[in-house]
């Protein structure tokens, strides 16, 4: 079975172009959440999609960032205009819905987008 | 709101010896506590989760955790490190969002060195 896959591993980008990144969850996950690990700094929580729909983007830092999932399958994160803040490392990861009664299923991850603003 | 603190930032042992890597969490409820590894070019892979019962809980690896409530603690721990083991080490909580999912609130990372 294939894992979670993100496109492209590393974006070099200027200040003030827009870059695009996807990712492709493992087949049959509903969850796919999106997370940012700036240099030096922790992995923190950007959204969360339950199949098509956004179920938490608390963690998106600005409208400069647009997330996507048509389908309910793979997502894209575009960043428009990207500035040198944006810098860092996108996770993408992954996980079923559990069934009734059942606890946390693993979110499982990807091996994230290294993105580089200029 | 939720925090987790990983005190070391970096660490470095000698292979075979043991391994103690702390994390002190900060949530309002019950915690699900996981450990991650980040190997280089790798994505996070899971090694142990508690979401309750036994305070002590086996991983992949050989890897173990235990919770102490009194402590807000989770600290990973191997008795016997191997060259393989160096990575960077994520301790995370995570905090329910509804619908069967939750989002994860990660410490800052402990990268692990292993000399021969």
């Amino acid at each position: 079975e294939a894992g979670v896959t993100q496109f492209p591993s590393h974006s070099v980008i200027e200040k003030g172009q827009t870059v695009t990144l996807r990712c492709d969850p493992i087949s049959g996950h509903d969850n796919l959440y999106w997370y940012r690990r700036v240099m030096g700094k922790e992995i923190k929580f950007l959204l969360h999609f339950v199949k098509e729909s956004k179920q938490d983007e608390s963690g998106m830092p600005n409208n400069r960032f647009l997330a996507e999932r048509t389908g309910g399958t793979y997502s894209t994160l575009k960043v428009q205009p990207a500035e040198l803040e944006d810098s860092g490392v996108y996770f993408c990861a992954s996980s079923q819905t559990p069934l009734a009664g059942g606890l946390l299923n693993e979110q499982f991850f990807g091996p994230g987008t290294r993105l580089t603003v200029l | 709101a939720q925090s987790v603190t990983q005190p070391d930032i970096h660490i470095t042992v000698s292979e075979g010896a043991s391994l103690e890597l702390r994390c002190n969490y900060s949530y309002g409820a019950t915690p699900y506590l996981f450990w991650y590894v980040q190997s280089p070019g790798q994505g996070l892979q899971l090694l142990l989760k508690y979401f309750s019962g036994d305070t002590l809980v086996q991983g992949i690896k050989g890897f173990e955790a235990e919770f102490k409530r009194s402590q807000s603690s989770f600290n990973l721990r191997k008795p016997s490190v191997h060259w393989s083991d160096a990575a960077e080490y994520f301790c995370a909580v995570g905090s329910y969002s509804g619908a069967g999912s939750y989002q994860l609130t990660f410490g800052k990372g402990t990268k692990l060195s292993v000399i021969p």
